[in-house]
């Protein structure tokens, strides 16, 4: 495998399941992030983890739990969950930003389609 | 609070030129990304802009005018996989992307 993979690439849970979203990278990257992105709307970014450390939570519901494990794995822990938190989340990685070299583009993985019923 | 405005949908003939167009305000400025994303897949990187001036790529090209807070993405001798969103993302003083909702890209024969 290369790149980022994501799995599962498709997910329908009713508003009382539990589930998780899981993201690997094999790029050797230091930072990895998880968006929400809906129809016609920007790009939403939910956490990023930097070296493992959780650095950005950007007001996302508790229903949504990010784990990091180790650089190379990001979960997304889902539970009862609401149906407007259907849209498409991506996982993406990328060498962490620092001071003086903020170019690090980010790799973006082909996503989960979720659909909360 | 930071702000990206982009046009939400543009057309343009296959062969042709077209410019993409990005405004943007936000919290310091550390660079400016531009990616393509086509339907049902995930983005991908095109270029990005620290200096201002132009960056050429082959077929594309981004250019950046900091004190404006303006870029644009100029994609010339359009070809019909050129059909995308294109989605402009300055990266703020907390090196995060800022993103804009994207411009959809109709290419028509």
């Amino acid at each position: 495998e290369t790149g980022v993979t994501q799995t599962p690439r498709h997910l329908v849970m009713g508003m009382t399941n539990k589930k998780s979203l899981k993201c690997e990278q094999h790029l050797g990257h230091n930072a990895m992030y998880w968006y929400k992105q809906s129809a016609k709307k920007p790009l939403e970014l939910m956490f990023v983890y930097n070296f493992k450390e959780q650095t950005e939570n950007n007001s996302v519901p508790s229903r949504f739990s990010p784990e990091c494990p180790n650089s190379s794995h990001l979960f997304l822990h889902l539970h009862t969950l609401q149906p407007e938190d259907s849209a498409l989340y991506l996982c993406a990685s990328s060498q962490a930003s620092i001071a003086g070299d903020p170019y690090n583009e980010q790799f973006f993985g082909p996503g989960t389609r979720l659909t909360v019923l | 609070g930071q702000n990206i405005d982009q046009p939400t949908e543009m057309t343009a003939t296959e062969g042709a030129i077209v410019q993409i167009n990005c405004t943007y305000q936000t919290s310091g400025f550390n660079g400016l990304f531009w990616y393509q994303q086509h339907a049902g897949e995930a983005p991908t990187f095109l270029s990005y802009n620290v200096l201002d001036g132009l960056e050429e790529k082959g077929r594309f090209s981004s250019f950046l005018s900091r004190s404006k807070g303006y870029s644009y993405l100029l994609l010339k001798e359009l070809q019909m996989k050129d059909s995308a969103s294109y989605l402009c993302a300055p990266m703020d003083s907390n090196y995060q992307l800022i993103w804009g909702a994207g411009t959809k890209l109709i290419i028509k024969p």
